[in-house]
Formats: structure tokens, C-alpha cells, sequence
């Protein structure tokens, strides 16, 4: 079956550390995306991809980083730059072509980061 | 820029209908999206509306006004299991990327 794996799905981080989030998807999608979610709130979204080799800021990149060389994977790291990194993390992918705007995005399991 | 809104929490009795609103404002509109998430996993697809109108799925239906910057998902026949958070989503940027609201947490009491 098609879908996106994170992992891990609990992460502990210390302080001055840095961490990478993985996520894998054999869907065949061309776009990923990287979200945070703090308690109560919405998704805010931290890095996306549109093709491989080619990734651009969200609204929240500061602190993290990406990197995308394969189709199938879009890992993010958290770096000590983040001072507030706990938080739940979603990837997710979407088929692109035609009218983009129009597919929905499939999300992972999601990890959840916590400072130690 | 892009906003939108959602009420924080609602509550609704096992069986009843719920009507959760969002309000949006965003250049360039090309669609809006529904999703569910229960506590601590990922959200799942439940509706796209493009077109002004009702979409009916079963027991969820979504509802769009354009020329008001307005959706709302409408559970009908509510069962525990619909307790989660409702998220509406607008793409932008042509569609490469999503704008969510903060999410509508729903509790369904017997």
C-alpha cells in the first residue's frame, strides 16, 4: 500500500543537538511539505519541495533545515538554532500537474519532539 | 495575505447534526479543503469545494459561498468517533502550498 512513513515517532532532543526527522513516501508524488503543530493549534508550515533538488522557506524555517535528493524522501532537521523545537511534526506529499490546487495532501504518522 | 478562521471548540450530542464554519481571506482563490484529525495523528482528506454549493458525502457534507469567503462542514448523525479536530485548508501560490485555519476541536457527548 501507498503512503508516507515518518519517523520516529517520538524524538527526544538535548539541548545544543541537533536532529533529523525522516520522511519517506512512495506515493510517486512530486511536492512535500514539512508542518509544525503546537497544543490547539493549526499547522504552520516549515519547508516545502516541489521536485527534487529544489525546496523553499514556510512561514517558520528558521532553525531548521532540508534537503530533498530523492523524489521518495524529504528529510527535515531541527538544529540547536531552534529554541523552542517541542512540538508535534507532519510531513506530507501531493500529486502535482494539472489543476495542483485541487489535490489534497497525504499526511505521515507525524513525530513528536520533546527537549530533554 | 492569507487568514482564516475557525471556531476553537465545539460540543454536540451523539446522533445530532453540527455545522463547523470557516471564514477565509486569501488572493487568488483555488479551492477549499476539509480535514479530520483525532488527537496526535495525522489529519485525513474529507472534502474539496471549488464551486459555490453543497457537496454531499455520506454523513459529511461541505458548503462554499466565494462571493463570501465562507465554508462549513456539517456532520450529520454524529457518532463518539467523529470526536476530533476539523481543519480547513486554502491552497495558495498557485497551489504549491496550504494555508490552515487553526482547527475546530469537537467533542460528540452520549
Amino acid at each position: 500500500d501507498g503512503g508516507i512513513t515518518q519517523s520516529p515517532k517520538y524524538l527526544f532532543r538535548k539541548e545544543g543537538q541537533n536532529v533529523t526527522l525522516s520522511c519517506e513516501q512512495n506515493l510517486n508524488h512530486d511536492a512535500m511539505y514539512w508542518y509544525r503543530q503546537d497544543p490547539g493549534q493549526g499547522l504552520r508550515l516549515i519547508y516545502y519541495s516541489q521536485i527534487v533538488n529544489d525546496f523553499q522557506k514556510g512561514d517558520i524555517a528558521e532553525g531548521y533545515s532540508v534537503s530533498r535528493e530523492k523524489k521518495e524522501s524529504f528529510p527535515l532537521t531541527v538544529t540547536s538554532a531552534q529554541k523552542n523545537p517541542t512540538a508535534f511534526y507532519l510531513c506530507a506529499s501531493k500529486r502535482e500537474g494539472g489543476l495542483a490546487g485541487n489535490q489534497p495532501q497525504h499526511f505521515g504518522d507525524g513525530t513528536r519532539l520533546s527537549i530533554l | 495575505g492569507q487568514n482564516i478562521d475557525q471556531p476553537t471548540e465545539m460540543t454536540a450530542t451523539e446522533g445530532a447534526i453540527v455545522q463547523i464554519n470557516c471564514t477565509y481571506q486569501t488572493s487568488g482563490f483555488n479551492g477549499l479543503f476539509w480535514y479530520q484529525q483525532h488527537a496526535g495523528e495525522a489529519p485525513t482528506f474529507l472534502s474539496y469545494n471549488v464551486l459555490d454549493g453543497l457537496e454531499e458525502k455520506g454523513r459529511f457534507s461541505s458548503f462554499l459561498s466565494r462571493s463570501k469567503g465562507y465554508s462549513y462542514l456539517l456532520l450529520k448523525e454524529l457518532q463518539m468517533k467523529d470526536s476530533a479536530s476539523y481543519l480547513c485548508a486554502v491552497p495558495w501560490n498557485y497551489g504549491q502550498n496550504f494555508v490552515f485555519g487553526p482547527g475546530t476541536r469537537l467533542s460528540v457527548l452520549p
